[in-house]
């Protein structure tokens, strides 16, 4: 069965560290996502992708970054992990076109000392 | 800018009975709403979407509803089970295929 999946599940890291939280899907979905959720906030969009080569910024997108170099992946890395970006991490695809559901991952707990 | 909002953020009924669970957003101009549900500890599932063209969606015992001009939808869960307790998110699908999340109503049904 297709599925969408993230590693690691859970992470503690230390501050100013890079990390990069892994996501693979193998529904063949052009569009990807990346939230983090906290308490307070909710769900909060922070990168997405509509295809290969293509990255765009959401609401949360500071010292976060994507790259795609293929449909299957979407790596978001943390370039210098900072306390505040302790979080719960969710990557979510959907089907080429617009406004299509999303299908979310199991999600990565990170923790930054 | 879009703001959803779901009242109450908690629940608690006994089991058999219905649940009703509210969302409510600020703009109107919406392509679609889709429920969640979220366990402890875990990812989000889908449960339903509703196109901006449709009034309601069903799925087994999961209605919800969507009145746009209003800003509103509600999902039904009928005869409430132990295993639907859960948190409940709706999220608002705008422009460029972006979901804004409402904070969730966590349900304990009792039995």
């Amino acid at each position: 069965d297709a599925e969408i999946t993230q590693s690691p599940r859970h992470k503690i890291t230390e501050t100013g560290r890079q990390v990069t939280l892994a996501c693979h899907q193998t529904w063949n979905h052009n569009n990807m996502f990346w939230y983090r959720q906290d308490l307070g906030h909710g769900l909060r969009l922070i990168h997405y992708s509509y295809g290969v080569q293509d990255t765009n910024k959401g609401e949360v997108s500071d010292g976060y970054s994507v790259s795609r170099s293929n449909t299957e992946d979407l790596p978001l890395t943390l370039e210098s992990a900072a306390s505040s970006q302790t979080s719960v991490y969710f990557c979510a695809s959907s089907r080429t076109g617009t406004y299509n559901e999303q299908f979310f991952g199991p999600g990565t707990r990170l923790t930054v000392l | 800018k879009q703001e959803v909002t779901q009242i109450p953020a908690a629940l608690s009924v006994p089991e058999g009975e219905n649940l009703v669970l509210n969302c409510s957003f600020t703009d109107s101009a919406i392509y679609n709403l889709q429920w969640f549900r979220q366990d402890p500890g875990k990812g989000l599932t889908s449960l339903l979407l509703i196109q901006s063209s449709q009034r309601e969606q069903t799925s087994g015992r999961l209605n919800a509803s969507l009145d746009k001009s209003s800003g509103r939808s509600t999902l039904y869960i009928a005869a409430s089970q132990p295993g639907d307790s859960a948190t409940y998110l709706c999220a608002v699908q705008a422009a460029g295929n972006k979901l804004t999340f409402g904070g969730g109503t966590r349900v304990l049904v009792k039995p």
